[in-house]
């Protein structure tokens, strides 16, 4: 089942704040957290394993609320290099390997 | 250079006439994955694969077949392509449990 992403996008200016929720319909063991820019392969940003972790890059954080079943990107500060889609991943619990990804947020930054 | 590579890069091809696009890894991972991503609808697996002669299906394997007799290589296979499988795929391999997943450069292919 694949996690539900939002906002779909969202506009920011240089040096504002965004967030990014990714939401699962099942319990989960992980959280997955990668950008990608246009035209380019996505990039590993974060994984997230327990209920409550949080995790730090840069100014680009996220936690992950184990009981809601959610997890949330926080991106502070924004710079022009933070622009491209954000993807989340999520991986069930109960044994299987298997990662699925939300639809993305197209995150742009403009000066 | 640890990395994951995809052959070709881009593809035109005409309805029926069957492909392969390779995957190859050098970072020794078990696990290897297909996705397609088509606009507004993410990364979608097509097949995925724990380890050599271990191979499942994703969420969208209709239309695609894999193989794995290597570690290293997880080829994607058309037999008979048709313009609805017109997108970008990813090839992706990690370690594995919960680990990075490193992507190949994509493949844009187009299928008349």
């Amino acid at each position: 089942q694949q996690p539900v992403q939002s906002p779909q996008a969202v506009i920011l200016r240089e040096g504002e704040d965004a967030v990014i929720n990714c939401s699962s319909s099942k319990a989960l063991y992980s959280v997955h957290w990668y950008r990608q820019k246009h035209g380019e392969a996505p990039v590993f940003l974060m994984i997230l394993l327990k209920g409550g972790e949080q995790k730090g890059h840069e100014k680009i954080s996220a936690s992950f609320n184990e009981k809601k079943q959610q997890s949330s990107l926080y991106l502070t500060a924004s710079q022009l290099s933070y622009s491209g889609t954000y993807f989340c991943g999520t991986v069930p619990q109960g044994g299987s390997e298997k990662l699925v990804f939300g639809k993305g947020t197209k995150l742009t930054v403009n000066p | 250079e640890a990395q994951v590579t995809q052959n070709p890069r881009y593809l035109i091809t005409v309805t029926g006439k069957k492909l392969t696009v390779t995957c190859s890894q050098n970072m020794n991972h078990e696990y290897m994955s297909w996705y397609r991503q088509d606009p507004g609808l993410g990364l979608r697996q097509i097949y995925y694969s724990m380890n050599v002669e271990v191979t499942d299906k994703g969420d969208v394997p209709e239309g695609y077949k894999v193989s794995r007799k290597e570690k290293r290589n997880f080829p994607l296979i058309l037999e008979s392509p048709s313009p609805n499988q017109t997108s970008l795929y990813f090839c992706a391999s990690s370690k594995p449990g919960p680990h990075t997943q490193y992507f190949g450069p994509g493949t844009r292919l187009t299928v008349l």
